[in-house]
């Protein structure tokens, strides 16, 4: 149990478009999910903590007219790059809390984003 | 967020055990100590946690120093599949909305 998914896995686009991230809870439902990024041979960073039906909180210095989080429903939060550059070219993993296991945090296997 | 500090890389002979040590000479009161790793293009997973007194579970060992400035993570026997990034993290608190603030975690190289 306590499965989070992402969507898609890999995604190449042009600069200047935008770009839509899927994360997912598949069996349990997530009040809290948090969105990562990670540059090669780095660490992760958080970007944003996002909160099922209402705005997200991010984090210092990231845009959030770039990176538009929604939470609409207890097992879906999408994160959009919006505008996308090549300096956003990323890997994004999410993370949900299962109140089950309330001291784990469940990640996705991450969306690797690639901006020409 | 209190800091963590951890060697930058490590390296073990499958099948001998690895201790993986993490300082956190600022840790507060509420803060618990957790461990992640993550595996070469995946996302991190839970390893183990704790707050004051050893852990164990079926993954590893946790040994918190009885100051709590520092801990060791403890692979019994390390295997080729072990290889990954490994993150001591302090979290304040518990429950669903604690957030986890990463480190540069220690890079751990198994081999034959």
């Amino acid at each position: 149990g306590a499965v989070v998914s992402q969507h898609p896995s890999r995604v190449i686009c042009k600069s200047g478009t935008s770009v839509k991230i899927e994360c997912r809870s598949l069996d349990f439902q997530a009040t809290t999910m948090f969105w990562y990024r990670q540059f090669p041979k780095q660490s992760l960073m958080l970007m944003a903590t996002s909160n099922e039906g209402s705005k997200a909180t991010y984090e210092q210095g990231v845009e959030k007219d770039k990176f538009l989080i929604n939470h609409a429903s207890l097992t879906l939060s999408t994160l959009t790059v919006t505008s996308a550059h090549p300096e956003d070219s990323s890997f994004y993993i999410c993370s949900a809390g299962n109140y089950l296991a309330p001291n784990e945090q469940f990640f996705g296997p991450g969306t690797r984003l690639t901006v020409l | 967020d209190a800091k963590t500090t951890q060697p930058n890389s490590m390296e073990s002979n499958e099948e001998e055990p690895v201790h993986l040590p993490c300082n956190h000479s600022t840790i507060s009161g509420t803060d618990y100590i957790h461990w992640y790793r993550q595996l070469p293009s995946q996302g991190p997973e839970y390893v183990i946690h704790g707050l004051t007194s050893n852990v164990n579970n079926r993954m590893a060992s946790l040994a918190i120093a009885e100051d709590r400035k520092s801990s060791t993570l403890i692979l019994h026997r390390a295997t080729l599949r072990d290889a990954a990034v490994y993150y001591c993290i302090l979290r304040d608190g518990t429950g669903t909305a604690s957030k986890l603030t990463f480190g540069t975690g220690t890079r751990l190289q198994v081999t034959l």
